[in-house]
């Protein structure tokens, strides 16, 4: 089964819209890690934004934040006023393992267009 | 000077041919992975590794091995090339406390 699930494949949103992009994951753990990345044409990968799992508020990070719902066990990137420059791919990512044994668990990906 | 760096960053390859990808870290940290990306399924892990005496195998690990030769380096091998490991493939590195993952500017591979 999926442990991390991306369910747009692709999106548009009209430049200076807010957009959000949904992830949902799967995991018995309790302590969990849960990060967004995103991967301009260019191809390098760029880390966004974190939430931990006992993180008791949302993250945010300049236009970006994480709307973690741990009950329903989603963590949507919502990017507020978009711009052009925010057209890429968008992953979500899953930190998996106890303690200190972790690795990052990777979804499919959405691809964002923003329109002028 | 990037953090995480990965030679060669292009390499056309044949079918058959042994392919080693490397990487060197400056951000002085214990693990380091190699994923590959594939359009439509995002990045899926090959290999990692929590030190230099210790090497874990990912979720698609069959065809490439892998060298820890020190902390700041991590190498990839594909014994024999096939054309379905045709990839972008990126090095990275984590963060102890969080797991977030530093990349590399990845390595993209074609096998004819």
């Amino acid at each position: 089964a999926q442990k991390i699930t991306q369910t747009q494949p692709g999106m548009f949103v009209q430049e200076k819209e807010a957009v959000t992009l949904d992830c949902t994951y799967d995991t018995s753990d309790q302590s969990y890690g849960l990060f967004w990345y995103k991967q301009p044409s260019s191809g390098e990968m760029i880390f966004l934004i974190y939430q931990g799992s006992y993180d008791e508020q949302n993250a945010t990070e300049g236009r970006y934040s994480l709307n973690f719902q741990k009950a329903r066990k989603s963590a949507n990137l919502v990017i507020s006023a978009s711009q052009l420059g925010d057209s890429a791919m968008y992953f979500c990512a899953m930190r998996e393992g106890m303690d200190s044994s972790y690795k990052l668990i990777f979804g499919s990906g959405t691809r964002l267009l923003v329109r002028p | 000077d990037a953090d995480v760096t990965q030679t060669p960053r292009n390499r056309i390859t044949k079918t058959g041919k042994r392919i080693m990808l490397e990487c060197s870290q400056t951000k002085g940290h214990d693990r380091m992975y190699w994923y590959r990306q594939d359009p439509g399924l995002g990045l899926r892990l090959i290999y990692y590794s929590f030190d230099v005496k210790d090497i874990n195998k990912g979720e698609i690990s069959d065809g490439y091995s892998v060298s820890r030769q020190a902390q700041a380096k991590f190498s990839l091998s594909l014994e024999s090339a096939i054309p379905n490991q045709t990839a972008l493939y990126f090095c990275a590195t984590s963060d102890r406390r969080t797991g977030e993952l530093f990349f590399g500017e990845g390595s993209r591979l074609t096998v004819l």
